[in-house]
């Protein structure tokens, strides 16, 4: 069954720290994977998208990394600040029409 | 890129009353478009996706049915709302043609009484 997990379920961070998320899937087949940012109320929005070739991906303080030997991915965050607060949910596309999310990690930055 | 517009944003019904969500895409033609379901604290579930006009893929049983009568225009409907129907609905598109980016409306937030 396909399926994508995330670690921790939820995180509470001081203002100007780092954190790092993680992701571990079991999706075939692997087309790519996306970290997306989901304020709350509002859509999901794209990250960073890697392919399976690709190890590493950054999108300013956002850094994402891909291992597709052991189908893990993590999202580490730099520097945090207040407008980090949100949930971040892994999403593997199989190639097909259909995406696999994950439940998230809902992250808070605290002042 | 797309813009996915969505509306209500948010909607408050008694249960056994109907429901019409809309969703019209910016951007792009004859894309795949997306109506996903989002309970509090849980992963989006996508309800039904299609791939052009008239055509419905439903992916879960439920209350709930979809309608595509243009290119890029997308409904949500049920005759008879139930408690359970409660939660974050948002609409998504993708170009076709290979694994693009979905991109995700505003979403609205529906209160069954």
């Amino acid at each position: 069954k396909n399926q994508v997990e995330q670690s921790p379920q939820s995180l509470i961070i001081l203002e100007g720290k780092n954190c790092t998320l993680q992701c571990n899937y079991t999706v075939s087949p692997f087309s790519n994977l996306r970290w997306y940012k989901q304020d709350t109320g509002r859509g999901p929005v794209s990250l960073t998208i890697m392919t399976f070739s690709e190890n590493t991906k950054s999108n300013g303080r956002y850094t994402a990394t891909l291992d597709a030997d052991t189908k893990q991915s993590s999202l580490h965050i730099t520097a945090s600040q207040l407008s980090d607060s949100a949930s971040y949910i892994c999403v593997v596309n199989t190639g097909f029409q259909k995406l696999v999310f994950g439940t998230g990690t809902r992250l808070l930055v605290s002042p | 890129s797309q813009t996915i517009h969505q509306w209500p944003a948010t909607l408050v019904q008694p249960v056994g009353s109907p429901l019409s969500l809309e969703c019209t895409v910016e951007g792009t033609s004859n894309p795949n478009l997306y109506w996903y379901r989002q309970a509090a604290g849980r992963g989006l579930q996508l309800l039904f996706y299609s791939v052009g006009i008239g055509q419905i893929s439903s992916e879960v049983p439920q209350n709930l049915s979809a309608s595509r009568p243009q290119d890029r225009q997308f409904i949500l409907s049920s005759k008879k709302l139930l408690l359970s129907d409660s939660g974050f609905y948002l609409c998504a598109g993708k170009q076709t043609g290979g694994p693009y980016e979905q991109y995700f409306g505003p979403g609205t937030r529906l209160t069954v009484t």
